[in-house]
């Protein structure tokens, strides 16, 4: 059974700072990787989608990696602002054919001023 | 573009109770999924479509289902509520590639407590 599991859980940076949140999956069987992004009492926001053939995207100032042999991604956020404050969940699809995605529980992220 | 609706945002319900939650998304995609999310627990699948008419068991489906008449709906139902389903329940729905999936895209949530 696939398990993903983000470090931290929660993360409380100076505005300004370069910061890099991390996943990790115990199954290298994917076929992508998306990282998304949780306001409190809102949905889900898709922030960068991986396919398992690409190493990396880039969104403004998000930038994700993949490195499926090793089962990890990052997500880096340059010069956070206090907007970046927010739940980052990943989430992996696996080649199983039953195109669902596992969830990592989340980092919690505070930007302060 | 409304994206994915989801009715009714909140709801309170006693034990034994019935209920439907609605899943509505107008990008015309061919897979739609049922997750709850609670605290600690994370976010954890219940049901999922691949295709209208196609209903398939997530990671805990049990106290559910569901039915996708319309490719752009996809129903949830409680049959017969207990405490332990309350949560809040996330619909949401993606493109097939064949070989993989899109983006996922997010409703905004149904808060539902049962008492």
């Amino acid at each position: 059974k696939q398990e993903v599991t983000q470090i931290p859980a929660a993360l409380s940076v100076p505005e300004g700072e370069n910061l890099v949140l991390n996943c990790s999956f115990t199954d290298s069987a994917i076929y992508n990787l998306q990282w998304f992004r949780q306001d409190p009492g809102k949905g889900l926001t898709s922030l960068l989608l991986i396919q398992s053939s690409q190493r990396e995207q880039t969104s403004g100032r998000l930038n994700a990696s993949l490195d499926k042999s090793s089962g990890r991604s990052t997500l880096y956020i340059a010069a956070s602002q206090p907007g970046d404050s927010a739940t980052y969940l990943c989430a992996v699809g696996m080649n199983s054919g039953y195109s669902t995605l596992t969830f990592g529980k989340g980092t919690m992220l505070l930007v302060s001023p | 573009n409304a994206g994915v609706t989801q009715t009714p945002k909140f709801r309170v319900l006693k034990t034994g109770q019935s209920m439907t939650l609605l899943c509505a998304q107008d990008m015309n995609h061919e897979y739609m999924y049922w997750y709850r999310q609670d605290p600690g627990m994370g976010l954890r699948l219940i049901h999922y479509s691949v295709g209208e008419g196609t209903t398939a068991k997530g990671e805990v489906p049990d106290g559910y289902n569901v039915s996708r008449l319309k490719k752009q709906n996809f129903l949830l139902g409680l049959e017969s509520a207990a405490p332990s389903q309350t949560s809040v329940y996330f619909c949401a729905s993606t493109i097939s590639f064949g070989f993989s999936t899109g983006e996922l895209f997010f409703g905004e949530g149904s808060r539902l407590t049962v008492l």
